[in-house]
């Protein structure tokens, strides 16, 4: 089962910031938060993933709390194009020696950006 | 690169039929993955490889068999297809190590 919690919808005007949370309270210390997107049925796409440092990059800013058991992922300027399903996973990251860097995906946000 | 390709893009079987699923990927990663996502629902993991020769069963795997007789390729095979394996699959691979996880395209399966 999915390890992490997401509000089933979210809407968002054109050009403001999307905030999308999720609950991830059972983490594990050697666990990455990792958010990917799916956009109308296409295969998911990779955001951004963090361990305890909040983390930005051209796509989005990832903010971790300090007891790393809540994250929010943030689209700072969302566009049309930015209407998908968003999961937010927890999972082992880096060298996971021996590891199969499996990924349990929850049913995410379904983000609708509005114009 | 072309990333993760799969074949076909959409199938209609009849209940009973047998088919393959194909997925190939040209960045020389170990680990290989099937899932699938049924209406409205996350993805669930079907079969997984972590290498040519080894394969391991995800959450759903009644109904499926693997292969893996080369890092490009891992097929998914149904040998009786049944209504309730009408789904869409995704086939995605990621370097041991390596953060980023790529997804196919996706095959969209109706069984009836």
């Amino acid at each position: 089962d999915a390890k992490t919690t997401q509000p089933t919808s979210m809407d968002c005007a054109e050009g403001r910031a999307a905030n999308l949370p999720c609950n991830h309270s059972t983490i594990s210390g050697n666990e990455y938060v990792y958010w990917y997107r799916q956009i109308h049925s296409q295969g998911p796409q990779y955001i951004i993933h963090g361990l305890k440092n909040n983390e930005t990059n051209e796509m989005a800013s990832l903010i971790i709390t300090e007891d790393r058991k809540s994250s929010t992922l943030i689209l700072p300027h969302a566009t049309l194009r930015d209407t998908a399903v968003y999961y937010c996973i927890v999972r082992v990251g880096g060298i996971t020696q021996g590891g199969s860097e499996k990924l349990v995906f929850g049913k995410g946000t379904k983000l609708t950006v509005n114009p | 690169n072309a990333g993760v390709t799969q074949t076909p893009k959409f199938r209609i079987l009849k209940i009973g039929q047998s088919m393959t699923l194909q997925c190939t990927q040209d960045m020389n990663h170990n680990y290989m993955y099937w899932y699938r996502q049924d209406p409205g629902m996350g993805l669930k993991l079907i079969y997984y490889s972590v290498g040519a020769g080894i394969t391991d069963k995800g959450e759903v795997p009644n109904g499926y068999n693997v292969s893996r007789s080369t890092t490009e390729d891992f097929p998914l095979r149904l040998e009786l297809a049944a209504p309730s394996q009408t789904s869409v699959y995704f086939c995605a691979s990621i370097l041991s190590g390596a953060d980023t996880q790529y997804f196919g395209p996706g095959t969209r399966l109706t069984v009836l």
